[in-house]
């Protein structure tokens, strides 16, 4: 079946940090990733995607690479900043199975100054 | 092009009480998705539907949880005799088919 896998949080870093969120899949046919961003109080917004094997998803200054042979999407920033504060969520959609989303657990991100 | 809306956004109800969420789409899509995310987990798909047609409710328990999505109107999820095991925050989000799905901002059920 689909599952995905998030590095447990919470996750407190340094402003200018750099930042790594891991993220590993099992899906059954051929997935898109993605990673969301869900401030305090507010519903989950699209960060950044990616559709098939070897494809880069970046967005302010966030990137992460879809990789087949390790099955992973993990999420890096090279330098953190306070406004990213927010839980960060993996997910992957298989049209084979349905075109349901289906989310890691989250991980907390609390950047301070 | 106004997102994903929801309301309420906030729904406090008594043990018993029947709780109705609402979502409209963006304009344009045709597909709808509800999720549930309990404290401290992730989102837990529940329902995808299209006009006037549930596509898959295998996250649907399989009481007291209904949904629907009219052909005018917004999707409405329905939760029959709450229980506090139901507080939880609702997202719904839509699609025009393929390709990733805009979020509403939720809905933060409260059962007391």
């Amino acid at each position: 079946g689909n599952s995905v896998t998030q590095m447990e949080g919470p996750v407190t870093l340094s402003e200018e940090a750099f930042l790594t969120i891991n993220c590993t899949y099992t899906a059954t046919g051929y997935p898109s990733l993605f990673w969301y961003v869900q401030y305090p109080g507010e519903g989950l917004q699209l960060l950044l995607k990616a559709t098939k094997a070897d494809d880069k998803g970046s967005n302010k200054g966030f990137e992460a690479t879809y990789r087949k042979e390790t099955t992973s999407f993990h999420l890096e920033k090279g330098s953190v900043q306070v406004s990213d504060s927010a839980v960060y969520f993996c997910a992957l959609k298989d049209a084979n199975t349905g075109n349901q989303f289906y989310f890691g657990t989250g991980t907390s991100l609390t950047v301070i100054p | 092009n106004a997102g994903v809306m929801q309301n309420p956004r906030h729904l406090v109800r008594r043990r018993g009480q029947e709780a109705r969420l609402r979502c409209s789409p963006m304009k344009g899509h045709s597909h709808v998705y509800w999720y549930r995310q309990l404290p401290e987990e992730g989102l837990k798909f529940m329902v995808y539907l299209q006009k006037e047609n549930i596509i898959d409710e295998s996250g649907m328990p399989k009481e007291r949880f209904s949904a629907e999505f009219p052909k005018e109107g917004p999707s409405i999820l329905r939760i029959q005799q709450v229980v506090r095991g139901d507080s939880a925050a609702y997202f719904c989000a839509s699609s025009p088919g393929s390709g990733h799905g805009y979020f509403g901002p939720g809905t933060r059920l409260t059962v007391t």
